[in-house]
């Protein structure tokens, strides 16, 4: 079965900080992956995604995710968190042949000055 | 190009009643899938729509029901309403579908009474 796994509910980093969100899925065929960021009382904005190629992956507002097969991971990372940053992320996971994305629960992350 | 957009983006209803909310996908965008946003199940398809036809279907009831029309607009209908029925109801577009980045539109908060 399809599923996602985002095992830190809320994060709180201080601004300036490294950051690193976790990201386990389980899913029978290639995966697609997608890490979106939603701020409150908005829809979802695409981070970056993965379909295949380099196993780093760049997306935007200087975040990366780095897929790891062995793992079934797809770890989202920013070196120096701002504090425009505050929001809700959510990795999900697709395939190839449907268009319906299975999402994790989120991890809310909140940034300190 | 403008994003996607959704109307309205709030609603209250009464326990029993029907309602519909509409989609424009991005254009040219000729899928348009739809989620239910709730916290405590998180993010969950509902359907997917392409070329005016329901190509998915995720593990709702038949209370649950959309279509797309040719300019490939969609609209989801909930009938008979339950206070369950409260969400964040987001929908995402994309060029065919399969093996590609949805782009989500703000979302249509209802509230369930």
């Amino acid at each position: 079965a399809q599923s996602v796994t985002q095992p830190d509910i809320h994060i709180t980093v201080s601004e300036g900080a490294s950051l690193e969100l976790r990201c386990n899925y389980s899913y029978g065929a290639t995966p697609y992956l997608f890490w979106y960021v939603q701020s409150p009382g908005q829809g979802l904005q695409l981070l970056l995604k993965y379909f295949s190629g380099d196993t780093l992956v760049q997306g935007i507002k200087g975040f990366e995710a780095e897929f790891k097969r062995s793992q079934s991971s797809f770890n989202l990372r920013k070196p120096s968190v701002h504090w425009s940053d505050a929001a809700e992320y959510f990795c999900a996971v697709g395939g190839a042949g449907a268009n319906n994305l299975f999402f994790g629960t989120g991890t809310r992350l909140t940034v300190i000055p | 190009k403008a994003g996607v957009t959704q109307t309205p983006r709030y609603l209250i209803k009464t326990r029993g009643q029907q309602v519909t909310l509409s989609c424009s996908p991005i254009s040219g965008h000729r899928s348009v899938s739809w989620y239910q946003q709730t916290p405590g199940q998180g993010l969950q398809f509902l359907f997917e729509y392409f070329s005016e036809t329901q190509r998915n279907k995720g593990n709702f009831p038949g209370r649950f029901s959309g279509r797309q029309f040719s300019n490939s607009r969609s609209e989801m209908n909930v009938s008979t309403l339950e206070l369950g029925d409260s969400a964040l109801y987001l929908c995402a577009s994309s060029l065919k579908g399969t093996q590609e980045t949805q782009y989500f539109g703000p979302g249509t908060r209802l509230l369930v009474l």
